[in-house]
């Protein structure tokens, strides 16, 4: 069983939908949990940070972590079809250089 | 403009061949990191280094080697040793070692023939 799961997709929604992508993990000791976008071919790039549960807000994008269940999700509301791209999600334990990230979630937005 | 580079974005090489990767960023970071991306696979940490002229392997680093001679240049060596060298490669920085947001650079494909 891998660390961190993640539906790879494609997930292909209009636009203006509210999309939901989600990771279950097994490891408890995680405490930090980030959520990275990357174009194709390009570097990822750092949506979202969380530290514990609870919830985060940034604009569009709403990051929740639910610890008693190991489950994360990235909310991205009105989407956009500049939104299209795989999302990655990411977690690390406490004080380390480690983390270990979800295969990715392909997300296409249609006009 | 701050922001970590990685150069060349895509690099061709015969088997048997070593090839260095280059990294370098200017956001005054300590930490630095080298990861392979694969079709269907998450990232997965090859080396890291924490501070100048020290650094830990990761998870996948056997047939590549690094050095950390600048706080701003952390080169990634892919040896002949490395059986399976086509990827994708990223760089990324943290600002101290065990701080998890980790920036990324914008990657090299390399394709070894």
């Amino acid at each position: 069983q891998k660390e961190v799961e993640q539906d790879p997709g494609p997930l292909s929604v209009p636009e203006g939908a509210i999309v939901s992508l989600n990771c279950t993990y097994s490891n408890s000791a995680f405490q930090y949990f980030m959520w990275y976008r990357q174009y194709s071919r390009k570097g990822p790039e750092l949506l979202m940070y969380t530290y514990s549960s609870g919830n985060k807000e940034d604009g569009r994008f709403t990051a929740q972590v639910d610890k008693s269940s190991k489950y994360i999700s990235l909310f991205i509301r009105d989407s956009q079809p500049s939104d299209s791209a795989t999302y990655l999600c990411a977690m690390s334990g406490y004080n380390t250089d480690k983390l270990i990230f979800g295969t990715g979630t392909r997300l296409q937005v249609f006009p | 403009d701050g922001g970590i580079t990685q150069s060349p974005k895509y690099l061709f090489r015969k088997e048997g061949q070593n090839v260095t990767l280059s990294c370098e960023q200017n956001l005054n970071h300590d930490a630095m990191y080298w990861y392979r991306q694969d079709p269907g696979q998450g990232l997965r940490l090859i080396y890291y280094s924490q501070i100048v002229n020290d650094f830990q392997k990761g998870d996948i680093a056997e047939g590549y080697s690094v050095s950390r001679e600048k706080k701003e240049s952390f080169p990634l060596t892919v040896t002949s040793a490395q059986k399976n060298p086509t990827a994708f490669y990223l760089c990324a920085s943290s600002i101290a070692s065990g701080q998890s947001e980790q920036y990324f650079g914008p990657g090299t494909r390399l394709t070894v023939t």
